[in-house]
């Protein structure tokens, strides 16, 4: 079964800083991968998906991804936050059209220092 | 355009005591979904639908129950509730898998 791991819980940076957030699954294939935000009192909005061809792809709030084969992971990448950034990230692994199989990551929450 | 709607938003449930928890979706989305979400824990699918008349068990679904009567709705159903269960609920829909879900803005539910 795939697996998908956020190394850092929490993290903080400045506003106007640039982000790097981590993600790193387990899977044989290539998985379909996602990234959502989460704000406070509120549901996950999808910000990005991968499932094939370009490996650097574009979401919603200037937000991106790099989808790294050798080393498993699809980083979510900003070059520079703003305030309205700060919230909870989940990064998702699925493999297939059933939600079995669709695994979310424990999430890591963004800080923006003034 | 609604989305995925919820209700309730907040609850208080005495330990045994039952209830439902509504889910509507009018993006007309063959597969929905109920996820719990603990601190720490991300999300874990409890049951899933891929369309009217067909549910089936996630990773967590003892304790609940589902149904899927029209393409619009997917309740999900505590029989008997335990301090277990407190958590925040949330159901999403998608049209296929590539396409990432929508989600509603979740019910937290406390049980005591």
């Amino acid at each position: 079964a795939q697996s998908v791991t956020q190394p850092d819980i929490h993290i903080t940076v400045s506003e106007g800083a640039s982000l790097e957030l981590r993600c790193n699954y387990s899977y044989g294939a290539t998985p379909y991968l996602f990234w959502y935000v989460q704000s406070p009192g509120q549901g996950l909005q999808l910000l990005l998906k991968y499932f094939s061809g370009d490996t650097l792809v574009q979401g919603i709030k200037g937000f991106e991804a790099e989808f790294k084969r050798s080393q498993s992971s699809f980083n979510l990448r900003k070059p520079s936050v703003h305030w309205s950034d700060a919230a909870e990230y989940f990064c998702a692994v699925g493999k297939d059209n059933y939600g079995q199989n669709f695994v979310f990551g424990p999430g890591t929450r963004l800080s923006v220092l003034p | 355009n609604a989305g995925v709607t919820q209700t309730p938003k907040f609850r208080i449930l005495k330990i045994g005591q039952s209830m439902t928890l509504q889910c509507a979706q009018d993006m007309n989305h063959n597969y929905m979904y109920w996820y719990r979400q603990d601190p720490g824990m991300g999300l874990k699918l409890i049951y899933y639908s891929v369309g009217a008349g067909i549910t089936d068990k996630g990773e967590v679904p003892n304790g609940y129950n589902v149904s899927r009567s029209t393409t619009e709705d997917f309740p999900l159903r505590l029989e008997l509730a335990a301090p277990s269960q407190t958590s925040v609920y949330f159901c999403a829909s998608s049209y296929g898998q590539k396409d990432g879900y929508t989600f509603g803005s979740g019910t937290r539910l406390t049980v005591v």
